[in-house]
């Protein structure tokens, strides 16, 4: 039961053009959530993040929104770059137990191919 | 500051054999994660620890077990190595009482084959 859905495998745009990344979730009690970047032969690095109780976070050419009624978010990258070519993975945080633990649900990725 | 180191990168085990993936931080990080990543799937949470000494189940847990005697080190065995144990295997490490929260510090990885 895949509870972060990554629909899209790949993704190709052009240089300079805006690249959209989607992810849909099932699980209500997700309530932080992450995207990440990976470029092969290493390991995922953050790239930015978003709260629930917000819709929209902003940081340089990335750009999260949240759409909670849908449970769906999107990352927007513009103008995308050669060098944004990576797998995205799309995150969600959940509680687990009590206290201050939590753990992360990851989608499959989506290969972004950003071509000159 | 290394961040997150993993050892070996590449390893090849026979079916029966056993190893253990080392892995070490040093951003003085409470929370420390292992993963696997199977070709065309996401990340799945093996086992976790929230300190020195406590460690607890993920997703996927059986055929590994993990230990925390330090706040740097956690290291992942896997002791009857079988052919579904080939995979990419990532640490991860987080402190979510800094600025950055929820966000993990991902190793470069381990890549298992198992024949």
């Amino acid at each position: 039961d895949q509870q972060v859905k990554q629909n899209s495998p790949s993704l190709s745009v052009q240089e300079g053009r805006i690249s959209i990344l989607n992810c849909d979730y099932t699980n209500s009690m997700f309530d932080y959530f992450l995207w990440y970047k990976k470029y092969p032969a290493e390991g995922p690095t953050f790239l930015i993040s978003i709260s629930s109780i917000k819709d929209k976070n902003e940081d340089g050419r990335f750009t999260v929104f949240l759409n909670k009624s849908a449970k769906h978010l999107s990352l927007h990258i513009v103008p995308s770059q050669p060098g944004d070519s990576a797998v995205y993975f799309c995150a969600a945080k959940s509680d687990v137990g009590g206290g201050s633990n939590y753990k992360l649900t990851f989608g499959k990725g989506t290969l972004l191919t950003v071509n000159p | 500051n290394a961040g997150v180191t993993q050892t070996p990168k590449f390893r090849i085990l026979k079916i029966g054999q056993s190893m253990t993936l080392q892995c070490t931080q040093d951003m003085n990080h409470n929370y420390m994660y292992w993963y696997r990543q199977d070709p065309g799937m996401g990340l799945k949470l093996i086992y976790y620890s929230v300190g020195a000494g406590i460690t607890d189940k993920g997703e996927v847990p059986n055929g590994y077990n993990v230990s925390r005697s330090t706040t740097e080190d956690f290291p992942l065995r896997l002791e009857l190595a079988a052919p579904s144990q080939t995979s990419v295997y990532f640490c991860a490490s987080s402190y979510p009482l800094t600025g950055a929260i929820y966000e993990q510090y991902f190793g470069p990885g381990t890549r298992l084959t198992v024949t």
